[in-house]
């Protein structure tokens, strides 16, 4: 199984902000990763999938890069309505993999 | 626009099986379009894929659940569901459904709500 570590596990930062969170991968991946974001009591939402591509409806502070191990999902402005858990998930192979999750916090 | 949700027992006895369906809207469930996923989550292991069924009834499993793993479509219901067998405390977990479109390297775009399922006697 390809292995995602997402880090920091738990981020606080304030209104305005730049955010980034950082996922590695135990094996390279080619264009199959994307970021969802889950709201408490809610199911995750796809922001970004193949790595840059910003979902419809999803603010543009929201971005994505990376290649190879390493990735970010970086937030320009944080807003106070991304108070979440943001999660990375492998598609290149079975079993599909998701990091452990990042919490963000707003301070 | 495909809609999904989940429903079945919020309680389930130890050595039983746990039994979901996911009810989808929007589009048959016997398309070649999509791919039918389970996901669960729990605080301790976080988002779990289970694996998925997909066009006549084409299935793929998460090795960990393979051996007590059943995902299955039914078109007179038009739902998906999943039959995960010899449970324990460590199924206990929020259940979720989702779809993705075409290809199965493309993200899960449309979730159910969710079923949180306890395991205990």
């Amino acid at each position: 199984d390809i292995q995602l570590t997402q880090s920091p596990s738990f981020l606080s930062a304030s209104v305005g902000d730049r955010v980034t969170i950082t996922c590695r991968a135990s094996q390279g991946l080619s264009s199959y990763l994307a970021w969802y974001q889950q709201k408490p009591g809610k199911a995750p939402k796809v922001l970004i999938s193949a790595v840059v591509t910003l979902q419809s409806g999803v603010p543009s502070r929201f971005s994505g890069s990376g290649s190879g191990t390493e990735f970010t999902l970086t937030i320009s402005s944080l807003q106070p309505e991304d108070l979440a858990t943001y999660y990375c998930l492998q598609l290149q192979s079975y079993p599909h993999t998701f990091g452990q999750g990042t919490r963000l916090d707003i301070k | 626009q495909v809609q999904l949700q989940e429903s079945g027992p919020g309680l389930v006895e130890p050595s039983q099986t746990l039994s979901l369906d996911c009810t989808v809207s929007g589009v048959s469930v016997l398309t070649f379009d999509y791919f039918w996923s389970w996901i669960r989550q729990t605080p301790g292991k976080g988002l779990e894929w289970l694996g998925h069924v997909s066009y006549r009834g084409s299935t793929h499993y998460n090795p960990s659940f393979k051996r007590r793993l059943l995902i299955s479509e039914d078109s007179s219901e038009n739902k998906f569901s999943l039959k995960l067998t010899s449970v324990t405390a460590a199924d206990t977990a929020g259940y979720f459904c989702a779809a993705q479109y075409y290809y199965d390297s493309n993200p899960f775009d449309t979730w159910g709500q969710g079923s949180l399922v306890i395991v205990s006697s």
